[in-house]
């Protein structure tokens, strides 16, 4: 069974605090890796994909990598507005004998957040 | 606003009662997507479109769900003699032929069955 872990599970950070959000998983054969953001009472919100071990995208204060097992999302000097949780998602590689998978495997995710 | 749209945005029904939730995808978006999520937990998937046809259905999705995408728009999530654990915020997501594996969330119908 593919798996997602996400840790820790929630993080609590002073504004300007840097640090970083691990995402594990046990997929073989990964077609994507996901980042979204989701803040209460909301769906997710898109972020990052990454497709192959050692990509590097950044968006203001986020930074995402990947490796072959994993995946992590840093988060540089961070202000109360980045508080959320934060979700990693894998797509699986498809399923020869269903013509295909398209569905996202998600983690618990990340609480953050940031005080003033 | 273009993004995905959900109605109702919250639903609140009696054990026993059957319910139906819409969704609208992004305009030229072809794929569309249903998700489940539960206090905690990230999405799980229920099941997926192409246009107009439902290529793929999760074990989740029980007899009593069913969906439809009649004209490759707009999509419905119905949910027969619902059960108090079918209580959840119930996502969609859309996706672009030219980038179908980023998905596109909405803002969720939330379910609460009494």
């Amino acid at each position: 069974e593919d798996q997602v872990t996400q840790s820790p599970e929630a993080l609590r950070l002073q504004e300007g605090e840097s640090s970083s959000l691990n995402c594990s998983y046990t997929v073989s054969g990964l077609r994507g890796l996901f980042w979204y953001r989701q803040d209460p009472g909301k769906g997710p919100e898109f972020l990052f994909t990454l497709y192959s071990a050692g990509e590097e995208k950044e968006k203001e204060r986020l930074k995402a990598t990947l490796t072959k097992k994993e995946s992590f999302l840093h988060i540089t000097a961070p202000k109360p507005e980045d508080s959320a949780t934060y979700l990693c998602a894998v797509q699986p590689p498809h399923l020869l004998t269903q013509g295909g998978s398209e569905k996202l495997v998600f983690g618990k995710g990340t609480k953050l957040t940031v005080n003033p | 606003d273009t993004g995905v749209s959900q109605d109702p945005r919250h639903k609140i029904t009696k054990r026993g009662q059957n319910v139906t939730f819409r969704c609208d995808p992004i305009s030229e978006h072809n794929r569309l997507y249903w998700y489940r999520q539960t206090l905690g937990q990230g999405p799980e998937f229920l099941t997926y479109f192409q246009n107009e046809a439902q290529l793929e259905k999760s074990r989740l999705l029980s007899d009593r769900f069913s969906a439809e995408r009649p004209k490759g728009s707009f999509s419905t999530l119905e949910i027969q003699r619902t059960e108090q654990g079918d209580s959840a915020m119930y996502l969609c997501a859309s996706s672009h032929p030219g980038d179908p594996y980023e998905q596109y969330f909405g803002p969720g119908t939330r379910l609460t069955v009494t």
